[in-house]
């Protein structure tokens, strides 16, 4: 069975530092991978998406980046956080399916509060 | 974008009754999903559903894709307690491949 990961759980961070959060799946390969940040609202915004190694679409401007260096590793970065910043950040993957997705399965979460 | 327009925003039940949410959207949905989010965790899949006018239940959980493909709802019957949390619809449509629309959510409160 597939099971996804993400880490820290938490995070507290001051202004200005750098960020990186990590997000592993197990159990699949060549998933499709996303990053959504839900604010205090509940609203699911999705920051970025991946449909393969190296290969990151950015959905929202912002100071964050994403990256996938291996099949079923994908990082959410920041140089300089923001007080904006702050939120629950969520991991997603799904299989691919004739070109298009389906079901996506969400990570634990990580919560970072930038102070 | 497409939006879904997710409805109550916010129940409050008293343990044993049903529970109806829906979500609707100007747009034609290729798939719709529920979510269930408990606070501090991710959401987790109730149910999918992927064809015009299925209906699919998983225990005391029923959804439907409308007909029209541009809506569907979430049944909950006999509630308890642990049903407490937020509801989220999410819909796939014709397109944008890979990228879900989600509703706002539903907040269920289950009072015993």
């Amino acid at each position: 069975s597939q099971t996804i990961h993400q880490w820290p759980a938490t995070l507290v961070q001051p202004v200005g530092s750098p960020l990186s959060l990590e997000c592993t799946v197990e159990g699949t390969s060549n998933p499709n991978l996303y990053w959504y940040r839900q604010a205090a609202g509940r609203g699911l915004q999705l920051l970025f998406y991946s449909v393969g190694i190296g290969q990151i679409s950015s959905e929202v401007p912002q100071n964050l980046s994403a990256s996938r260096p291996q099949d079923r590793q994908f990082i959410l970065s920041s140089k300089k956080l923001l007080l904006s910043d702050s939120g629950f950040y969520l991991c997603a993957w799904s299989l691919k399916r004739q070109g298009s997705t389906d079901t996506q399965y969400f990570g634990p979460g990580t919560r970072l509060t930038v102070l | 974008g497409q939006q879904l327009n997710q409805s109550p925003q916010s129940m409050f039940i008293q343990e044993g009754e049903d529970v109806s949410m829906n979500c609707t959207s100007s747009s034609i949905f290729n798939t719709w999903l529920w979510y269930k989010q408990d606070p501090g965790e991710g959401p987790v899949l109730l149910i999918a559903l992927y064809k015009a006018g299925e209906l699919t239940s998983n225990g005391r959980l029923t959804a439907q894709f409308g007909i029209t493909r541009k809506d569907s709802f979430l049944n909950i019957s006999a509630s308890i307690p642990s049903d407490v949390g937020i509801y989220f619809c999410a819909g796939l449509y014709g397109g944008s491949n890979y990228k879900l629309t989600f509703g706002k959510g539903t907040l269920l409160t289950v009072n015993p």
